[in-house]
């Protein structure tokens, strides 16, 4: 059963314009959620995260909203770049699991088109 | 280098055969992470290391699979008697302290096995 689900695989997007990645998740033990860019042939970078008593987190052109009653999570880059073409992932953690494991979704494929 | 890197980049075996893929965590790191990405999933969480303490494997997929770290640096994961589901990209990530969910990753191995 995925506790993290990402349901758009894909997202395309013009330049200069908003991209919003969304991300839902069922278990309620998760207090803190990440996102990750995937370039191919590379490792997860880490981007941008939130902890469960905010309900926003902003670093420059990236913005993470938390909506902890409706479990869902969405990241926000504006003004969207072609350099931002990449897979997103989503991933959540639990302090209360000791080892800090992330459950990640499945990824959005976002392109931006010049 | 200050990333996260593992060897082999890639790596190519029959099936039945045992494999060592190689992790070097980032200097000063004490947390370190397994996680693999099979084709078209999300990374999936395979054992954990936090300094001295006993690793938690609750992740590894089978008895074929096992990890060690030592001298609370570099770690090898070990997969006996391959399978052709093994393929995958075996991610390693490590953190500067348990309590950090920021993970950083390593560029992965990818795993074929014929």
């Amino acid at each position: 059963d995925q506790q993290v689900k990402q349901n758009s695989p894909s997202l395309s997007v013009q330049e200069g314009r908003i991209s919003i990645l969304n991300c839902d998740y069922t278990n309620s033990m998760f207090d803190y959620f990440l996102w990750y860019k995937k370039y191919p042939a590379e490792g997860p970078t880490f981007l941008i995260s939130i902890s469960s008593i905010k309900d926003k987190n902003e670093d420059g052109r990236f913005t993470v909203f938390l909506n902890k009653s409706a479990k869902h999570l969405s990241l926000h880059i504006v003004p969207s770049q072609p350099g931002d073409s990449a897979v997103y992932f989503c991933a959540a953690s639990s302090s209360g699991a000791g080892s800090y494991q992330l459950t990640f979704g499945k990824g959005t494929k976002l392109s931006v088109i010049p | 280098g200050a990333g996260v890197s593992q060897s082999p980049s890639n790596k190519v075996t029959e099936k039945g055969k045992d494999v060592e893929l190689r992790c070097d965590p980032i200097s000063g790191h004490t947390a370190l992470y397994w996680y693999r990405q099979s084709l078209g999933q999300g990374l999936e969480f395979l054992i954990y290391f936090q300094g001295n303490s006993a690793p938690d494997k609750s992740g590894l997929p089978s008895d074929r699979f096992s990890a060690e770290r030592t001298g609370g640096s570099v770690s090898t994961l070990t997969i006996q008697r391959t399978q052709q589901e093994d393929s995958a990209v075996y991610l390693c990530a490590s953190s500067l302290v348990m309590g950090s969910p920021e993970q950083f990753f390593g560029p992965g191995t990818r795993l074929t096995v014929l």
